[in-house]
């Protein structure tokens, strides 16, 4: 089982409509969880991240944690074709002490 | 301020060529990271420096150097690469390294081995 999965791709959705990226994680201990997006050959730029267990809303974007569940979300409102890029989820704590641990990423795309 | 710089943005570098790539932030951030990332993957742990001490070294092959000259400054010295070392390199700052820090990442250098 890999540490960190995401819901495999690609993920097409309309402009408008509610985009929904999923993450699960293997490590109990994990205390941090990060979303990046990473456009087509540029940098991972951080979105979201969140430690405690709920709903944390930024704009369009609300992240929502349950740790009983080991599970992490990304939800994009109003998703435009600007959102189209690869979403990473990133955990951090837990036996991997400083380091980031990534899954291996969904590609989104908003079509027009 | 969330910047981390990085330069030069793309190195097009032959096998026998010493090169560095190099890394500044400043955030006041303490621990920086060197990751490299090869196409649709996602980015690798190479080196953590905290208080410019190196912290962890993910076996990196000795052919990649990393140097911390100060808290703001990172470097990647490139000596004997091979054509599979071709990937973007990305460093990575955070406030402390305290194993749940946000890490905030810099543009990238595009590293072409020929």
């Amino acid at each position: 089982q890999k540490e960190v999965e995401q819901n495999s791709g690609p993920l097409s959705v309309p402009e408008g409509a509610i985009a929904s990226l999923n993450c699960t994680y293997s490590d109990r201990g994990s205390q941090s969880f990060f979303w990046y997006r990473q456009y087509s050959g540029k940098s991972p730029e951080l979105i979201m991240f969140i430690y405690s267990n709920g709903d944390k809303e930024d704009g369009r974007f609300t992240a929502q944690l349950n740790k009983a569940s080991q599970y992490v979300s990304l939800l994009i409102r109003d998703s435009q074709p600007s959102d189209s890029a690869t979403y990473l989820c990133a955990v951090a704590g837990g036996t991997s002490y400083g380091k980031l641990t990534f899954g291996q990423g969904t590609i989104l795309t908003v079509h027009p | 301020d969330t910047e981390v710089t990085q330069t030069p943005k793309h190195l097009v570098m032959g096998m026998t060529n010493k090169k560095s790539l190099k890394c500044e932030q400043h955030m006041g951030h303490r621990a920086m990271y060197w990751y490299k990332q090869k196409a649709k993957k996602p980015p690798e742990l190479m080196f953590v420096y905290s208080y410019e001490k190196l912290s962890i070294n993910e076996s990196v092959p000795s052919r990649f150097s990393p140097e911390c000259p100060n808290s703001s400054l990172l470097n990647l010295h490139l000596h004997a690469l091979q054509p599979e070392d071709s990937a973007l390199y990305l460093c990575a700052s955070s406030q402390l390294w305290s194993g749940t820090d946000t890490q905030y990442f810099g543009p990238g250098t595009r590293l072409t081995v020929l």
